[in-house]
């Protein structure tokens, strides 16, 4: 079964650092551009950053630019979001996705994790 | 950034209904326009790719249409496991933005 599965969240202190993971399974990991999205309590979908299949190609929202650190393991098929400086602003359920098309980075997204809560507070 | 602005923000109808949602992007996008679903609590999930190709699996009262600056979104019969949210997202250039949603509720 082709799954994506986050784990890292909880809660954390303002200006606090937490790394989120993202498990990979039922398909070939290396192949596929990956991306982090986020939504805060009660609000819309907002876009976090991307990775490109091999790595080497990142992009960030304005809004996590300089804080947050997109990267992956191919060898673990997995996928990281280290956050840091964290705000109010960036409490919400972050998911993880895979990109329909190989290679590509940008695309429809087919296959999300079920998410994994950010608590930012003191 | 491309804005996406879906309208309407709520939408409250029968079962049964024909069921539209319109989205305009801020420039042109060509076909590049995903429509999502997500239920309260779930993860999104995508329903139709390039403004109008079905996801496998996905089931057929579910439709797109739309090129260059504005898509359209239909559900042919409303069903009662419809009610959700149902979010546009560009995907021509980075960042991939989304619309703010669309609630959909039964009457």
């Amino acid at each position: 079964e082709v799954q994506l599965v986050e784990s890292g969240g909880g809660l954390v202190q303002p200006g606090g650092s937490l790394r989120l993971s993202c498990a990979a399974s039922g398909f070939t990991f290396s192949s596929y551009a990956m991306h982090w999205v986020r939504q805060a309590p009660g609000k819309g979908l907002e876009y976090v950053s991307a990775i490109s299949s091999n790595g080497g190609s990142t992009y960030y929202a304005n809004s996590v630019k300089g804080r947050f650190t997109i990267s992956r393991d191919n060898s673990k098929n997995t996928l990281y979001l280290q956050m840091g400086s964290l705000r109010a602003e960036d409490m919400a359920v972050y998911y993880c996705a895979r990109v329909l098309e190989q290679w590509l980075v940008l695309g429809a997204f087919d296959i999300w994790g079920q998410g994994t809560m950010v608590t930012v507070s003191s | 950034d491309i804005q996406m602005t879906q309208s309407p923000s709520s939408l409250s109808a029968s079962v049964g209904d024909r069921v539209t949602i319109t989205c305009q992007a801020s420039q042109d996008i060509s076909n590049y326009l995903n429509w999502y679903q997500q239920k309260p609590g779930k993860a999104p999930k995508l329903l139709i790719y390039d403004a109008s190709n079905l996801e496998t699996g996905v089931p057929s009262r579910f439709s797109g249409s739309g090129s260059g600056t504005d898509f359209t979104f239909t559900i042919s019969s409303l069903q009662p496991e419809d009610i959700a949210t149902y979010y546009c997202q560009q995907y021509d250039n980075l960042p991939p933005t989304f619309g703010q949603g669309t609630k959909l509720e039964i009457k």
